[in-house]
């Protein structure tokens, strides 16, 4: 079966830098792939989508790689702030339009 | 109003009550989807729908039941509620596939 796969620890970084978070995916070859942003309580919120022949995408502070032979995606924030803190969620779509979501990688950006 | 809404937002029940989580929404969108998210597993596909006479298991189907009464209304019912279905529980649409809009959330638990 098809595994997604996230840091599970906390990335904590200070206000100012870029994080870079990371996606790494087996066992399937999607068809595309999104960024979610989740807070406390919340839902998920979409952020970004990448295509499978898309090598990089951005949008303000946001980019996103997609490298289908290292089955890994990589999400960058730069010029980062606290409020940027939240957790971020991996989603890779297929066939059929079915989703599967990695577990997520809580960012927390210090003053 | 938010486009996507969940009822009720809070839920204690005790182990053998049968249980039904509401979701509405407004995006006019034919697909729904039901989540559970646990802590450290991410978000897992209960069901989705594509319309209204399409409904169709995802992989942690069991235990659960949905109903598609209208476009616009996806409920997931826990027939006979057990303690390891306390999880926090999202309904998600999507238009053609790009995105997915999540519900703010039900938080159930059983006792």
């Amino acid at each position: 079966s098809q595994k997604i796969e996230q840091n599970s620890e906390a990335l904590n970084i200070q206000e100012g830098k870029t994080a870079t978070l990371t996606c790494n995916y087996t066992n399937y070859s999607p068809a595309y792939l999104q960024w979610y942003r989740q807070d406390p309580g919340r839902g998920p919120v979409f952020l970004l989508l990448i295509r499978e022949n898309e090598k990089e995408k951005r949008k303000e502070r946001l980019k996103v790689t997609f490298d289908t032979t290292l089955k890994q995606s990589l999400f960058h924030i730069t010029a980062s702030q606290p409020a940027d803190s939240a957790t971020y969620l991996c989603a890779l779509v297929g066939n059929f339009n079915k989703f599967y979501f990695g577990s997520g990688t809580k960012l927390n950006v210090k003053p | 109003d938010a486009d996507v809404t969940q009822t009720p937002r809070n839920r204690i029940t005790k182990t053998g009550k049968r249980i039904m989580l509401e979701c509405s929404q407004t995006k006019g969108h034919d697909r729904m989807y039901w989540y559970r998210q646990d802590p450290g597993l991410g978000l897992r596909l209960i069901y989705y729908s594509f319309d209204v006479k399409d409904i169709n298991k995802g992989e942690i189907s069991d235990g659960y039941s949905v109903s598609r009464q209208a476009q616009a209304k996806f409920s997931l019912s826990l027939e006979s509620a057990i303690p390891n279905q306390t999880a926090l529980y999202f309904c998600a649409t999507s238009d053609l596939g790009d995105t997915q809009y999540f519900g703010p959330g039900t938080r159930l638990t059983v006792l």
